[in-house]
């Protein structure tokens, strides 16, 4: 089935450091997403990025797409420790009936 | 505010005491589905439902049931339940199926079956 695979699966950083996570997918998309999870609560929509978009601002994320390489990265800029979390990509399932999540890139900020 | 309320928060029960997990959406939003997170598998989808009525199993329906007579409403029923679903579960809802539209998540469900 279609699905995002995120890499790194974890990450540690420093506060005011930038934050690079990548997904891949295997077969064609219309859109792609990034959600957010802190520790054990429910999944936050950050961004949608279509696929005749290359890239696309959310505030401090920055969010780009290369459809030849079947490929995204989430970039989150200037890290604070509230962005410690988990980041995962989605897309669509084959039957349009469902989002597909990849396993979550887990991002550790300390101050 | 617009969210996704599921009830309850926390359950322990016991094997095959009947439970149901309740969700509700304040959005009009025409599609709800249910998810199941466990460690190393991710989230999987258990059943969805595209509008009223119209309801349809995801990839691991099996031991859990669902209903939506209303739009705003989408429990999820567990007949039987046994160890293996112990899980984190999270109903969504989005305007429409599909990855043209965010989907908005509840705070979760975390389930214990002893």
């Amino acid at each position: 089935s279609q699905q995002g695979e995120e890499d790194p699966q974890a990450l540690s950083i420093q506060e005011g450091e930038n934050a690079t996570m990548n997904c891949s997918y295997k077969t064609s998309i219309n859109n792609l997403q990034w959600y957010r999870q802190n520790s054990g609560r429910g999944l936050v929509h950050l961004i949608l990025i279509r696929s005749n978009e290359r890239e696309k601002h959310s505030g401090r994320l920055r969010v780009t797409l290369d459809t030849s390489k079947k490929s995204s990265s989430l970039l989150i800029t200037a890290s604070r420790a509230a962005d410690t979390a988990s980041y995962f990509c989605a897309t669509d399932n084959q039957a349009g009936t469902a989002l597909i999540f990849g396993k979550g890139t887990t991002l550790s900020v300390s101050s | 505010e617009a969210q996704v309320t599921q009830n309850p928060r926390y359950l322990i029960t016991v094997t095959g005491k009947k439970l149901t997990v309740t969700c509700s959406q304040n959005m009009n939003h025409e599609y709800m589905s249910w998810y199941r997170q466990d460690p190393g598998l991710g989230l999987r989808q258990i059943y969805y439902s595209m509008n009223v009525e119209v309801t349809d199993k995801g990839d691991v329906p099996e031991g859990y049931k669902v209903s939506r007579k209303e739009k705003r409403n989408f429990p999820l029923i567990l007949e039987s339940p046994s160890p293996n679903q112990t899980s984190l579960y999270f109903c969504a809802s989005s305007l429409r199926a599909g990855a043209n539209y965010g989907y908005t998540f509840g705070s979760g469900t975390r389930l214990t079956v002893v």
